[in-house]
Formats: C-alpha cells, sequence, structure tokens
C-alpha cells in the first residue's frame, strides 16, 4: 500500500527566504506525482506534474524534484512572498490501471512579511 | 475550457438525511474521480469513473455512498442516512485518459452534517 509522507506538517519563514518541501512515498512504481495548492476551504489548485521519467519541472518560481528510486520529491519555492502562503499537498499516481491519487497530509506554509 | 465545477458548495444536513452532489468535470475529460478530505488531512480517494463506467471504488465508500455518471458527462455523489462522521469537504476531479493523465480539482462541497 502506498504510503505519502510530508514533515513538518508546518512551515514559516519571512519574505524573501527560498525554500524547500519535502515528500516521500513508500512504492517507487509510481506513473507520476503532482504538488498542489490549497487555501483554506478551497479546492486544489495543480502546481506541477512530474511524470516518472522525468527528474524536475519547472514553473516561475516553482521547482519540483523526484528521485523515483529514493521515494523522495522536493518542491523548490523561491524568493517567497506572503501570497505563497497556503497547503502544500504532494500526491503519487500509481503505475498499475488505477489512477487514484495518494495523498500526502499536506505542509501549511506561512510567509511573514 | 471552465474548470471542474461542484454544487453545492456547501451543504448543512441533519443526521440521518440524505444529500446527493453534482461535479461537472471538463469537458473533454472522460475520467472523473470523487476524494474526501478531512480537516487535517490529505485527500483520500473514493471512487472513479471511465466514461460511464465506474471501475474502482474505494473501501471508504460504505453502502450508504453511491456515485453515477449518466451518458458519462457529470457525475452525482449520494450519502443515504448521514452520520456526523460523513462531514468533511467532497472534492471532485476530471482527467483526460492518456498523456499526463494530469488531474484538475474542482472547488469542492462542503458537507456539515449535525
Amino acid at each position: 500500500k502506498q504510503e505519502v509522507t510530508q514533515i513538518p506538517a508546518a512551515l514559516s519563514v519571512p519574505e524573501g527566504e527560498n525554500l524547500v518541501l519535502n515528500c516521500s512515498f513508500t512504492d517507487s512504481a509510481i506513473y507520476n506525482l503532482q504538488w498542489f495548492r490549497q487555501d483554506p476551504g478551497k479546492g486544489l489548485t495543480s502546481l506541477l506534474l512530474i511524470q516518472s521519467s522525468q527528474r524536475e519541472q519547472t514553473s516561475g518560481r516553482l521547482n519540483a524534484s523526484l528521485d523515483k528510486s529514493s521515494g523522495r520529491s522536493t518542491l523548490y519555492i523561491a524568493a517567497s512572498q506572503p501570497g505563497d502562503s497556503a497547503t502544500y499537498l504532494c500526491a503519487v499516481r500509481h503505475a498499475g490501471a488505477n489512477s487514484k491519487l495518494t495523498f500526502g497530509k499536506g505542509i501549511t506554509l506561512s510567509v511573514r512579511p | 475550457d471552465t474548470g471542474v465545477s461542484q454544487n453545492p458548495r456547501h451543504k448543512i444536513t441533519k443526521r440521518g438525511q440524505n444529500v446527493t452532489f453534482r461535479c461537472d468535470p471538463i469537458s473533454e475529460h472522460n475520467r472523473l474521480y470523487w476524494y474526501r478530505q478531512t480537516l487535517g488531512q490529505g485527500p483520500e480517494f473514493l471512487t472513479y469513473f471511465q466514461n460511464e463506467a465506474q471501475l474502482e471504488k474505494s473501501r471508504l465508500l460504505s453502502d450508504r455512498f453511491s456515485a453515477e455518471r449518466p451518458k458519462g458527462s457529470f457525475s452525482t455523489l449520494e450519502i443515504q442516512r448521514t452520520e456526523q462522521g460523513d462531514s468533511a469537504m467532497y472534492l471532485c476531479a476530471s482527467s483526460s485518459e492518456g498523456g499526463r493523465n494530469e488531474q484538475y480539482f474542482g472547488p469542492g462541497t462542503r458537507l456539515t452534517v449535525t
């Protein structure tokens, strides 16, 4: 059974800091990995998707990396801003026929002005 | 492309009542997923459809829950005889079958059972 872990559960940083959010998963047989952002009481916004054959993906100030063999992914946020404050979730899709996502519990990020 | 939409956004009901939620996926997506999210947790998979066929159901989906996707377009999730433990955010997502299979989520329906 796939398990996804995100530690720590919460993080507070001053504005402008570069930061790394970690995600680990137990079963390396994945199809892809997605990072999502969730604002309080809202749905999920997809930030980046990395296919299992890829090492990283970039979008603006965000960069996500994937090391499938070690079961790890990181989301790098450059020059953090107060507007980045949200919960960040990673989710993996198994390589089998089922396309469901297995999520971590998320990291709640607070960027202080 | 208007994205995934869900209705209602909020639902408050009394224990024992039945509720139904609707999800309209992105129009060209043939896969549709339901997830449930409780406070402080990540979403948990409930069920998914490819076109009108329900291909998998989680053991979380008790016999009080039923989902349909007639004609392979919108989907409904019904909960019968609601319990306080059903209080959660119910999220719908859709994706295309091939390629990246990226899942796009709707805004969710927040259910509160009193």
